[in-house]
Order: structure tokens, then sequence, then C-alpha cells
């Protein structure tokens, strides 16, 4: 049974157009969310987080969203590069233990 | 620079064989984690370790074996018992229990088998 849900596995965006990739949850006692973008054959790479306590945090070109009524987020990147092609994993976690990691989304960012 | 060195990059283990998997940290982090990754996957829990000499199985055990006997170093031995090993191994590591801090990842390990 997932706890962490990403139900689009792939997404194709043009580039400078904004990416939104959505996640969603079940366990309402996740109480910090991540990030993670992901190349071939490399390890995760940490992009942004939140905690339950906010519902926007903002990073550059990014930001993620939290709704927790819904148990949703979302990461938007704008503008959308072609570096920004990944796989993007969304992550929670209860108190900064047992991470839970969605499936993840593979973004291209079309030229 | 403080980082999550795993060891080899690639491995590749004979039937019936132990194998096992380097993971060292720099970060001071007190807990440390690994994670195996199958093509199309996100990345599933097989042990965890929140504190020196104490460890946990997580989702996917089976088969695994690990020890922490110091705060930098969670290697993770794959043994013959594990009938499917071929997969993409992920070590990370965070400053643990009560800190809203992200894990930070290795580079990963890729185990094949011959």
């Amino acid at each position: 049974d997932q706890q962490v849900k990403q139900n689009s596995p792939s997404l194709s965006v043009q580039e400078g157009r904004i990416s939104i990739l959505n996640c969603d949850y079940t366990n309402s006692m996740f109480d910090y969310f991540l990030w993670y973008k992901k190349y071939p054959a490399e390890g995760p790479t940490f992009l942004i987080s939140i905690s339950s306590i906010k519902d926007k945090n903002e990073d550059g070109r990014f930001t993620v969203f939290l709704n927790k009524s819904a148990k949703h987020l979302s990461l938007h990147i704008v503008p959308s590069q072609p570096g920004d092609s990944a796989v993007y994993f969304c992550a929670a976690s209860i108190y900064g233990q047992n991470f839970v990691f969605g499936p993840g989304t593979r973004l291209s960012v079309l030229p | 620079d403080g980082g999550i060195t795993q060891s080899p990059k690639y491995l590749f283990r004979k039937e019936g064989q132990n194998v096992t998997l380097s993971c060292e940290q720099n970060l001071n982090h007190d807990a440390m984690y690994w994670y195996r990754q199958d093509p199309g996957q996100g990345l599933r829990l097989i042990y965890y370790s929140q504190i020196v000499n104490d460890f946990q199985k997580g989702d996917i055990a089976e088969g695994y074996s690990v020890s922490r006997e110091k705060k930098e170093s969670f290697p993770l031995t794959v043994t013959s018992a594990q009938k499917n090993p071929t997969a993409f191994y992920l070590c990370a590591s965070s400053q643990g229990a009560r800190s809203n801090q992200p894990q930070h990842f290795g580079d990963g390990t890729r185990l094949s088998i011959l």
C-alpha cells in the first residue's frame, strides 16, 4: 500500500514554460515533505522541502505547495530548462524519521 | 567537501556469493539508510540506522544484512539468500530523528549477477 503516490509516470513540458509535478500521500502523520531530482546512475539530489506548518516554500525557480486537507503537494518549476529533465521523487517523513518515497515522475523539458 | 561515498560503483556477484557494499559519510549525521531501486520504480528501504550499534529492518530486509560499528560507516551485505539482487543500491544519511532535515544520497552502486 503506497503511502506516497506520484500518479504521473512522465511529463513533457516546453522550455520556458511551467512544470508542475504532483504528489499525494495517505498518512496524515507526515509532517515533513521533500522533493528530490535524480539523473540516471546517480543518487537523488535534494531540491526543496516543506514543513507541515507551511503551505508554500520557494527557492529560486522551485516552489513547493502543500495542501494538508487534500493530502497533496506539488512542485512548480518556472521557467523550465532542458537541464531540469530528470526523474523527480516526492518524499515524506514523520519528524525526520522513516522517509517514504513516491515512485517518481520523469520530466522531459523540450527545447 | 562533506558527502557520502559509496563503493564500488559497479559490482558483480556470482551465484551463492555474499557481497558487501560500502557507504561512508563525513557529514556527522546520526542516521543512515540503504535503499534499493529497480528499473522504473521508486526507492524501497532495506535497512536504516538511527544511531551507532543500532539498526532496523526496512520494507525489504530479507536477504540483506548491515552493521553500524562506526558513525561514519554503514556497510550493506547482499547475501546468497537474496534471490533477485540485481538493482541499483543507494545509501543515504540524515541528521536523524527530531530534526526536519533532508536525506543526502551517495551516487549508488549497481549490482549485477554473473
